[in-house]
Order: structure tokens, then sequence, then C-alpha cells
């Protein structure tokens, strides 16, 4: 696609239920990362694809989050018995393969849980 | 440990004027610079990036300098327009590990008529 697409683009859910945040990057974009942007603070790192393989996921913030990319391009953040502290604007992100290039976003994924 | 710091949560400018918004940053590992901008129920849009190679990168009205001594960046616009109001967002990168950025907390610019 043209863009950077996350879908739902809002969700709100109930403590202790689990969610699915999906992202469509880029075509031909083989970086992807989720990001997560909490209310007046910047976007903080949690997961990055390089292909199909989680690179580095030392962000995951514990075992309830889990983000898989299994073909090499949709991923979906998972993420298991949610809690209040997991609201915030969940961001993907792809990039043009490696090195000092721009990363673009998408529009995020409003999360509340309630 | 906050290592991309933008000490400035907001800055009012009139129409016309020069931008200056500033990042400050610890990790010496930090090879490459960017700056995002964000409007409301958007996400992070890039708009200029920086090697650490260098300690100057122009894009028409944008400008960012690199003080890799001081740790220090800056974005200058100029001149600032309506439409540049929003949230900046400065960050960093280490071409070695090849993956994530870090973010600072984000300069709110108002450009005023």
């Amino acid at each position: 696609g043209a863009g950077v697409s996350q879908t739902p683009s809002n969700k709100v859910t109930e403590k202790g239920k689990y969610v699915e945040l999906r992202c469509d990057p880029i075509s031909g974009h083989t970086a992807l990362y989720w990001y997560r942007q909490s209310l007046g603070q910047g976007p903080e790192f949690l997961i990055y694809f390089q292909g199909t393989g989680a690179a580095d996921d030392s962000g995951l913030p514990n075992d309830r989050f889990f983000a898989v990319r299994p073909e090499g391009s949709v991923s979906t953040l998972k993420i298991q018995r949610t809690e209040r502290g997991d609201s915030a604007v969940y961001l993907c992100a792809s990039r043009k393969g490696r090195g000092n290039t721009e990363a673009f976003f998408g529009q995020g994924t409003r999360l509340t849980v309630v | 440990d906050q290592q991309v710091k933008q000490n400035s949560p907001s800055l009012s400018v009139q129409e016309g004027r020069i931008s200056i918004l500033n990042c400050d940053y610890t990790n010496s590992m930090f090879d490459y610079f960017l700056w995002y901008k964000k409007y409301p129920a958007e996400g992070p849009t890039f708009l200029i990036s920086i090697s650490s190679i260098k300690d100057k990168n122009e894009d028409g009205r944008f400008t960012v300098f690199l003080n890799k001594s001081a740790k220090h960046l800056s974005l200058h616009i100029v001149p600032s327009q309506p439409g540049d109001s929003a949230v900046y967002f400065c960050a960093a990168g280490d071409t070695g590990t090849a993956s994530k950025l870090t973010f600072g907390t984000g300069t709110r610019l108002q450009v005023t008529l």
C-alpha cells in the first residue's frame, strides 16, 4: 500500500481481555517496528522485525506482550490479560532494509483498557 | 534513563520568524538523528535527518544542526508558517544495532499569526 496501515484505529477493551493489533507495512519494506506512546511521552520501542524474525524484542514490557510477522509483511501485536496501564497509542513503523534510513509510521491504534 | 531529551515542552513563534527546537542526547553510540512532526490523531511524519559525520543538513525551510561534542542537535524552521504547528520529536539511532529509534518527549510548536 501507499503507507503504513494500522487497524483498528481505536480499541476499547475490558481489563483482563486479549487484544490483537494489526500493522500492514509499506510494500517491500523488510524492517518493521512496534512502538508505544503514552500521553505526554515520545514513542517507546517495543519490538523490531527484520523479515519474519524478531531481531530485537528488548522493549516488550513483559510476557503478556507478543508480536508475530509470519510472512514478513503484516504484523500482529498481541496483548494478553490486558491491564489499565496498557492504555496507550500503539504505533507501527516500517523501513526499507537496514541502515540509517527513515522509518515511516502508521496512524496508530489507540488502545483503552477499562 | 532518558537518553534523548527535549527540555522545552512547548514553543510559540510568530509567523515568518525562526523556530528553533532543541534536543540533547547522552548515548555516544547514537550516530544518526531524525526529526519527526506529529499532528493530533496521526502518526509521526519524517521531517529531516542527519548522520553523525555531518554537522548540518538542510531541506528547504528546515535545517538540522548537530554538535557531537556537546551531544546536542537543533532544528531550525525559517520562515515559520501556521501549518508548522505540531508536536516535534527528536529521535536517535545506532546504525550498529540497525534497529530501534529512541525518541524525546516532544516539543509542541505553535506558530501564531
